[in-house]
């Protein structure tokens, strides 16, 4: 059974900063990652897509990476600002057929001004 | 709309009662996912469509849980006799085939 854990669990940053979020998944047979921005009352947002031929993606100051052997995924967030302030949440797909995302409980995210 | 939309938004009854959530996907979107995340939780699945396939209902919690979906339209989301452990945020989403998922802005339920 896939299992996704995502630390920290929270995070608090002084604006500006550089930060590393970490996901990891038990079962490397995945076809994609997603990494995902929820917001209050305003549901999830995709941010990035990694497909599992791929090793990163990079949307703005976004970068997420892919090791599909370790299991790991990271999203990198460059000069960080309040309005970065989210739960994060990382999803992965199962290779060959089912089509749930399976998600971590999230890293709540807070950029102090 | 362009997003997937979801009603109510907010929704109390009392335990016993049944009800229904409404899921509009972006058109188009052959599929159709309902998770649900409970308070300090992540997001659970709880059932698919593609197209005109038979569902996945591989993660509806008990019988008491059922969806619907006509088509590639509007879906239901039925819970009847409503338990309080039934009290979460129920989010649905839709996809072109295995692309990337939109979701919507996701049902508070409360179960009194």
């Amino acid at each position: 059974k896939q299992e996704v854990t995502q630390i920290p669990a929270a995070l608090s940053v002084p604006e500006g900063e550089n930060l590393v979020l970490n996901c990891s998944f038990t079962d490397s047979a995945i076809y994609n990652l997603q990494w995902f921005r929820q917001d209050p009352g305003k549901g999830l947002t995709s941010l990035l897509l990694i497909q599992s031929s791929q090793r990163e993606q990079t949307s703005g100051r976004l970068n997420a990476s892919l090791d599909k052997s370790s299991g790991r995924s990271t999203l990198y967030i460059a000069a960080s600002q309040p309005g970065d302030s989210a739960t994060y949440l990382c999803a992965v797909r199962r290779q060959g057929g089912s089509e749930k995302l399976v998600f971590g409980k999230g890293t709540k995210l807070t950029v102090n001004p | 709309g362009a997003g997937v939309s979801q009603s109510p938004s907010n929704k109390v009854t009392e335990k016993g009662k049944d009800v229904e959530l409404r899921c509009d996907p972006i058109s188009g979107h052959t599929a159709l996912y309902w998770y649900r995340q409970r308070l300090g939780q992540g997001l659970e699945f709880l059932i698919y469509f593609q197209g005109n396939s038979a569902p996945d209902k591989s993660g509806l919690p008990s019988d008491r849980f059922s969806a619907e979906r006509t088509g590639e339209s509007v879906s239901t989301l039925t819970i009847q006799r409503t338990q309080q452990e039934d009290s979460a945020v129920y989010l649905c989403a839709s996809s072109f085939l295995q692309g990337v998922g939109f979701f919507g802005p996701g049902t508070r339920l409360t179960v009194l």
